[in-house]
Order: structure tokens, then sequence, then C-alpha cells
């Protein structure tokens, strides 16, 4: 059964603690991204990756650090940094087959305390 | 950077009435533009995929045009049923989605 995971489905930190998010696909795609969501707001892109062990910064990086050790997972993790972590995360990914078409997770809910 | 707007913000209609939702975006030099459904507190499903070659695409009731020197492209969803009631967000792509914040339909039955 092919999809994306994210986990866990809601989260709860107190402040200045670190977080991290898991992001899991058996779909064989070589992109993954993450993106936050906050109420009324369009998605945003926090980072994304092309390939295994290189990921660029997107457009609210900041606060944000991720890895890409396998083709499979791309965790995140909110530091204490990020000044408004409560929101909505959503882990997609695609494959480079020239649509980009991306799929997407269940999403986590994070709440800060 | 992109822009993108959806209009309207909201939408309520009867079971069976067709839906028209818009969307606009600031820079024509896309690559694809892709359609989602989003059902509350859950992640989002592709529901249409246009090329930056294409002018529309179909797939069952619904139906996607695009027109990407105007930077427009309009979501047309035939005989609406209650299972259609979610969000649809509009994200135009040049490699990277950027997202408007969305049209919430709701279809009363």
């Amino acid at each position: 059964d092919g999809g994306i995971t994210q986990s866990p489905k809601y989260l709860f930190r107190k402040e200045g603690q670190n977080v991290t998010l898991s992001c899991e696909q058996n779909l064989n795609h070589d992109a993954m991204y993450w993106y936050r969501q906050d109420p009324g707001q369009g998605l945003r892109l926090i980072y994304y990756s092309q390939i295994v062990n290189d990921f660029q910064k997107g457009d609210i990086a900041e606060g944000y650090s991720v890895s890409r050790e396998k083709k499979e997972s791309f965790p995140l993790t909110v530091t204490s940094a990020q000044k408004n972590p409560t929101a909505f995360y959503l882990c997609a990914s695609s494959v480079r087959d020239g649509t980009d078409t991306q799929y997407f997770g269940p999403g986590t809910r994070l709440t800060v305390l | 950077k992109q822009e993108v707007t959806q209009i309207p913000a909201a939408l309520s209609v009867p079971e069976g009435e067709n839906l028209v939702l818009n969307c606009s975006f600031t820079d024509s030099a896309i690559y694809n533009l892709q359609w989602f459904r989003q059902d509350p507190g859950k992640g989002l499903t592709s529901l249409l995929l246009i090329q930056s070659s294409q002018r529309e695409q179909t797939s069952g009731r619904l139906n996607a045009s695009l027109d990407k020197s105007s930077g427009r492209s309009t979501l047309y969803i035939a005989a609406s049923q209650p299972g259609d009631s979610a969000t649809y967000l509009c994200a135009p792509s040049d490699y990277k989605l950027s997202f408007g914040a969305g049209t919430t339909v709701t279809v009363r039955a």
C-alpha cells in the first residue's frame, strides 16, 4: 500500500523545546517537501529536497531544520527559534517525470502550549 | 514571488448546481498548475494537473482551464453533490508550488 505517512497526527510541545515531525514515503519519489498551513492562508514552503543528502530552504525556513539521509524519509525539526510554531504541517513528495505532481501526507497538527 | 488569489473565499450552493472556482496568479512563467482538494484537518488530494502547454484538463465531473498569458485558471465542478464539500486549492508551479488560500465549498443537500 503505497503512500506518504506522517506521524504523529497531533503533537503538543512546551515553549523552548525542539520537536521532530516524521515523514516517510514508499512511492520511490526523489523529491520531498515540507509545508506549513495556517488558518485562512495558503500553504507555505519550508524546505525541499530533490535528492538524498541535499535540501534547499523554502520561503519560511527560519527556525526549522531538515535532513535527507534516506530517500524514503525527510524529517522536519521545529526548533525553539521558531517564534510561532503552532500550525498544520504537511509533507509531500513527487517523482521527476515531467509533471512533478505532488502527493501529500495526512499532516501533523503541532500545538505549542 | 508568485502571488495566488482565489475567488470567492467561500461558496454555498444547493445540490445539483454547477460550481465555478477562480484562481489568478501574478507570474505567468509557470511549468504547470495543480488543483487540490482538502477536507477539514486532512492532507491535500490532487484533482487535476494542467501542463503549461495545455488549455484544459478533465476528470469526470471536473474540468479545469488554464490561460497562462493572463494568469488565470478556473475549476468547474458539474452537478455538485454534498460530498464535494471541501476546500479547493490552486497551485501554479515553477517547479515549486505556490498556493492560494483556497475556496471553501459547501454543497447543501
